[in-house]
């Protein structure tokens, strides 16, 4: 199994809503990011969880809270968001977690379409 | 923050011909990698080349990288409509230890059956 699954595919919340995005790998990978993309532009990095810990926050606001319950699963939960966090959110995972290179190819889900109003 | 800047932006050709794509990144890496990504889908790996390798093949795709000019060009050979994505190039953070890829700004390739 060399799927990354994300769900759900699209989310519509308004400004006041709590929402969580899902990341599922049974790669054994045991790193796992968030990227964020706008149209037309490059995926940018969020979170970074290496062996279940957060090893990179990208100065994110606190309106985005990952989780990494397990060595699978991670987890973004959102809450207060603004229009402007419309956006394609990205899953993936790696194998390569442990030294201080990626050498080894990223698996990515099929995003998250969020739309805030 | 973007690693480097790819060109073209865009790139429209007819299919059958070859499609060749540049990358330019800043820090020094320990490997590049290629994703291609269809419209408002995940990235999918391509190709991941050293960064003491000069040229890498894997069927139609041909990629070749310049440590000392820090750039990178992805070639695609006989093109077909199916290609038609974005492609990114992807760096590691060497220098800073980020073990997370930096994306270029990508080429929209766009094959005309």
């Amino acid at each position: 199994d060399t799927e990354v699954t994300q769900t759900p595919k699209h989310l519509v919340m308004g400004m006041t809503n709590k929402k969580s995005l899902k990341c599922e790998q049974h790669m054994g990978h045991r790193a796992m990011y968030w990227y964020k993309q706008k149209a037309k532009k490059p995926p940018e990095l969020m979170f970074v969880y290496s062996y279940e810990k957060l090893s990179i926050n990208e100065s994110v606001p606190s309106r985005f809270s990952p989780e990494c319950p397990n060595s699978s699963l991670l987890n973004l939960h959102l809450h207060a968001l603004q229009p402007e966090d419309s956006a394609l959110y990205l899953c993936a995972s790696s194998q390569d977690a442990g030294t201080g290179a990626v050498n080894t190819e990223a698996f990515f889900g099929q995003g998250t379409r969020l739309t805030v109003v | 923050s973007q690693q480097g800047e790819e060109d073209p932006q865009a790139l429209s050709i007819q299919e059958g011909e070859n499609a060749t794509m540049n990358c330019s990144y800043k820090t020094s890496i320990n490997n590049l990698q290629w994703y291609r990504q269809n419209s408002g889908r995940g990235l999918v790996h391509l190709i991941l080349i050293r960064s003491n390798e000069r040229e890498k093949h894997s069927g139609r795709l041909r990629v070749t990288l310049d440590t000392s000019k820090k750039s990178s060009s992805l070639l695609i050979t006989a093109s077909r409509a199916a290609d038609t994505a974005s492609y990114f190039c992807a760096t590691d953070g060497m220098d800073t230890g980020r073990r997370a890829l930096t994306f270029g700004s990508g080429t929209r390739l766009q094959v005309q059956p």
